[in-house]
């Protein structure tokens, strides 16, 4: 049973364009979000973390966070070839000992 | 870049061989995790320790899979006989505090068994 799901599978977006992924939670336990990027041959990489509600930028990437409905979003602005990737959110408890990871959106950027 | 070493890279085994996979952690970093990657890309948490001690384990990992974490060496996760459904790409990652902290990742070792 898959508790964090992400949408969606997969996105093609124009270099330049909006990219905006989706993740939900549904676990109320698990309410402290990470966003991942994973390039082929390679391990995730956390991009950013956002734990309150409301956005948080850092970059060209900006996460939504609402608590009351366990959704969190990453939009990635002026994308570029080098975003494309597969993009996982992550989930812990607030005394979680692990991540709890989200099936993952595969994200191309057409040049 | 994340320092969090991985050996080896590839792993090819026979159905019932054993398996074992290691890991040096970022140095200063007391949590390792590991997870498993399916072809799907789905992840899966094994097991986590801080030092040397277990955090939290699945189930799985109680029985044909076994890790630890000793002082001064690597950690390892090993598969006492292998199955097909077995194969995917294990990562280790290590972070300084837990969950709620930036977990660093490795490259993975992608287990194959043949």
């Amino acid at each position: 049973q898959q508790k964090v799901q992400q949408s969606p599978e997969s996105l093609s977006v124009p270099e330049g364009g909006m990219a905006s992924l989706n993740c939900t939670s549904s676990d109320r336990n698990f309410q402290y979000f990470w966003w991942y990027r994973q390039h082929s041959g390679e391990g995730p990489k956390a991009l950013m973390s956002i734990f309150s509600d409301g956005d948080k930028k850092e970059g060209r990437f900006t996460a939504h966070l609402n608590k009351a409905s366990l959704h969190v979003s990453l939009h990635i602005r002026d994308s570029q070839p080098s975003d494309s990737a597969l993009y996982f959110c992550a989930a812990s408890a607030n005394s979680g000992t692990y991540q709890r990871f989200g099936t993952g959106t595969k994200l191309q950027v057409v040049p | 870049n994340s320092k969090v070493i991985q050996t080896p890279r590839y792993l090819v085994k026979g159905q019932g061989q054993k398996a074992k996979m290691r890991c040096i952690p970022e140095k200063g970093h007391p949590v390792v995790f590991w997870y498993q990657q399916n072809k799907n890309n789905e992840f899966k948490f094994l097991i986590n320790f801080q030092n040397q001690e277990v955090l939290q384990q699945i189930d799985m990992t109680e029985k044909r899979f076994s890790a630890e974490c000793p002082s001064n060496s690597p950690c390892s996760l090993e598969i006492q006989s292998s199955e097909a459904g077995d194969s995917a790409l294990y990562l280790c990652a290590s972070s300084l505090t837990g969950a709620n902290t930036e977990v660093f990742f490795g490259k993975g070792t992608r287990l194959t068994v043949v």
